[in-house]
């Protein structure tokens, strides 16, 4: 069975750092194309970056030069590692595996969300 | 870049009738790319329909996509208890639309 679950939502203060976690069972994480999509309190959903099967990393110009895509192959893990935390932030961060079946492209499997909050 | 806007904002139905949701793209989009999710409050977004008119698995047959080039479409037959919620539809991996919420009328 496919999961994700992710942590290390928090509280932190405008300028701080995080490191959000997206753990993933029943598939290679390596093998596919996995992204993050956040969302902000009662707005639609925002893509903010993806890691390409090769290693190729692509993000919102949002947060160009403040975050960090990457993954550790031996913990099947997504990270996003997001610095000067603005109050914009502020949202719901999901992973979401997204998947390139011959010509159809599109979000089949979520996490189930981490809240992360920027305030002082 | 590709803008997609969903009309109506909100949908005010009643169980049991059809519901008909619109993605309009702002230039032509491959309907290879074009899918559909369902999020209810406080989970995470569903995939719907994929390829334009394609159910994912375990989705219901009362769910069905159409449309091609800039217009797409989410049908609805008739609305079970569950299907109130917001639905986004989405153009490759960087655009969603702003979503379309069905409540209860």
């Amino acid at each position: 069975e496919v999961q994700l679950v992710e942590t290390g939502g928090g509280l932190i203060q405008p300028g701080g750092s995080l490191r959000l976690s997206c753990a993933a069972s029943g598939f290679t994480v390596s093998s596919n194309y996995m992204s993050w999509v956040r969302q902000a309190p009662g707005k639609g959903l925002e893509w903010v970056s993806v890691i390409y099967s090769g290693g190729s990393t692509y993000y919102a110009d949002s947060v160009k030069g403040r975050f960090t895509i990457s993954r550790d192959n031996s913990k099947n893990t997504l990270y996003l590692q997001m610095n000067s935390l603005r109050a914009e932030d502020t949202a719901v961060y999901y992973c979401a595996r997204f998947l390139t079946v011959t010509t159809h492209h599109y979000f089949d499997y979520w996490g189930q969300g981490t809240l992360v909050t920027v305030s002082s | 870049e590709i803008v997609l806007t969903q009309s109506p904002g909100t949908l005010s139905l009643s169980p049991g009738e059809r519901a008909t949701l619109s993605c309009r793209a702002s230039q032509s989009v491959s309907s290879s790319y074009l899918a559909w999710y369902q999020q209810k409050p406080g989970q995470a977004p569903r995939l719907l329909i994929y390829g334009a008119s394609s159910r994912a698995t375990g989705i219901p047959d009362r769910f069905s996509g159409s449309g091609s080039g800039t217009d797409f479409t989410l049908t609805i037959s008739r609305l079970e208890p569950e299907d109130f919620a917001v639905y986004y539809c989405q153009q490759g991996i960087h655009t969603f639309g702003p979503g379309t919420k069905v409540d209860i009328k």
